[in-house]
């Protein structure tokens, strides 16, 4: 099915380690996002890729770097994890004629211990 | 800075109770889109709406409408004879055209409101 695909789905880390988290979308969309979820905070923005070989912070980008391979792959990497990086990260990707807008991936829960 | 405001944490109702859920945005852009989606138990993010900033025209989708007021910079969702599956998370999101115009900018969300819907 087209859409935005997240792996993993779920991920325990120790304190220290490093991951990258892997998103591709097969919907030739410009533009993806990575977003992180933490209660009552809603979505915050942590990077963005408006084009292929472009990215920019957004709102929480601390701790985090991110890296545009391609036009479908933006993958977003934890160098040294901390607890506070517990959270649950949603991928995305948007086309501006597209009836919806933003297409989300189903989402990453990392723990981090 | 773009802003969004869903200033109902939780809201708890009987089942076909209607229910309105408040947005109110931010913004010095003249073009946006506004946003609802809904989270349900399983986590995903599944999109209700999309609303541009020069269509004020309230919408209605079943059980569901929306209120677009650019003038209080609302966007408020109401829910008709809730069900209990209507439990979730709702968040309003907010965004401007990115430049170039090919695709959205950032999106905006709100703290998000967690509706319990009780048989």
């Amino acid at each position: 099915n087209a859409g935005v695909t997240q792996t993993p789905k779920f991920q325990v880390l120790k304190t220290g380690q490093s991951m990258t988290l892997q998103c591709a979308q097969d919907m030739n969309h410009n533009s993806m996002y990575w977003y992180r979820q933490d209660p009552g905070m809603g979505l915050r923005l942590i990077y963005y890729s408006a084009s292929e070989g472009t990215t920019d912070k957004g709102e929480v980008p601390n701790g985090y770097n991110v890296s545009r391979l391609n036009k479908r792959e933006f993958s977003l990497r934890l160098e040294s994890a901390a607890p506070s990086q517990t959270s649950v990260y949603f991928c995305a990707s948007s086309f501006l004629q597209g009836s919806e807008g933003y297409t989300f991936g189903s989402g990453t829960r990392l723990t981090v211990v | 800075a773009q802003k969004v405001t869903q200033a109902q944490t939780e809201i708890s109702v009987v089942e076909k109770e209607d229910v309105t859920l408040d947005c109110v945005y931010e913004t010095r852009d003249t073009t946006y889109y506004l946003f609802w989606y809904k989270q349900p138990p399983s986590g995903e993010l599944v999109f209700l709406i999309r609303r541009n900033s020069f269509d004020e025209q309230n919408e209605i989708s079943g059980r569901y409408s929306w209120n677009f007021q650019k003038s209080t910079s609302s966007f408020n969702f109401t829910i008709t004879a809730s069900q209990v599956v209507d439990s979730a998370v709702y968040f309003c999101a907010l965004s401007d055209p990115n430049a170039g115009g090919t695709s959205y900018g950032k999106l905006t969300f709100g703290q998000g409101t967690i509706l319990t819907v009780h048989p």
